[in-house]
């Protein structure tokens, strides 16, 4: 699996967009860009994913460089409930659905109300 | 969206005592289901990889024996803890492959005393 790059943690105050950061210098040309986001003792959970164009869904947006080789997570309002760790994760579009997900370290995000 | 069922959610144990936790998928089939464990304050780590009708793969370093993995069916995996010790206390999470990406159990707090 290509490697991602992450800051160890970030803050941000309630109701403020927070942008999470990923480098990727090494994606290759048939990489997924993955995000999921862990709570305190839970299960992660799927938040966005894309590969060249940038994504919105209910829960956030990623944008994606034009180079690919960094992309950005953002959370138009953070609210309390976003404080957790954030996860940028490649995946290879050819890979079979059993192909497994390999964690780096995350972003833990601290939310401040 | 895709589910998956993780249960007990934190169980307490003696040592020497084996432990089972289930995973099921509730409204997908899958067919293959991955098994990760977490210590506090770091990231998930695989330690197998399931697959419904054959034996499961280990990582390096996973003791097969000792952590039994079984996919009976298209909904339900299951890993036993055996000859629980106290290293053994762990977060312990189960994912399986969905149409986005992968769906996450809820994970299971295991302590063994």
């Amino acid at each position: 699996d290509a490697k991602t790059t992450q800051p160890n943690s970030m803050e941000s105050n309630e109701e403020e967009p927070v942008h999470l950061p990923c480098n990727h210098s090494t994606i290759s040309g048939t990489d997924y860009i993955h995000w999921y986001r862990q709570l305190p003792s839970q299960g992660p959970e799927y938040v966005i994913h894309g590969l060249t164009s940038n994504v919105n869904n209910r829960m956030a947006s990623l944008a994606i460089a034009e180079d690919r080789k960094s992309s950005t997570l953002i959370l138009h309002r953070a609210t309390l409930r976003d404080a957790a760790v954030y996860y940028c994760i490649l995946r290879d579009v050819g890979e079979t659905s059993g192909s497994r997900l390999t964690f780096g370290e995350g972003t833990q995000l601290t939310v401040n109300p | 969206g895709a589910v998956v069922s993780q249960h007990p959610s934190r169980v307490i144990c003696k040592s020497g005592t084996s432990v089972k936790i289930e995973c099921r998928s509730l409204d997908f089939q899958a067919t293959t289901m991955f098994w990760y464990r977490q210590f506090p304050k770091k990231s998930l780590m695989l330690m197998a990889t399931s697959n419904e009708g054959s034996k499961a793969t280990y990582e390096q370093g996973v003791e097969k024996d000792k952590f039994l993995i079984n996919h009976a069916s298209l909904t339900l995996s299951t890993l036993t803890v055996t000859s629980a010790h106290p290293e053994d206390s762990s977060f312990y999470i189960c994912s399986a492959p969905d149409n986005y990406g992968y769906t996450f159990g809820s994970g299971t707090r295991l302590t063994v005393v």
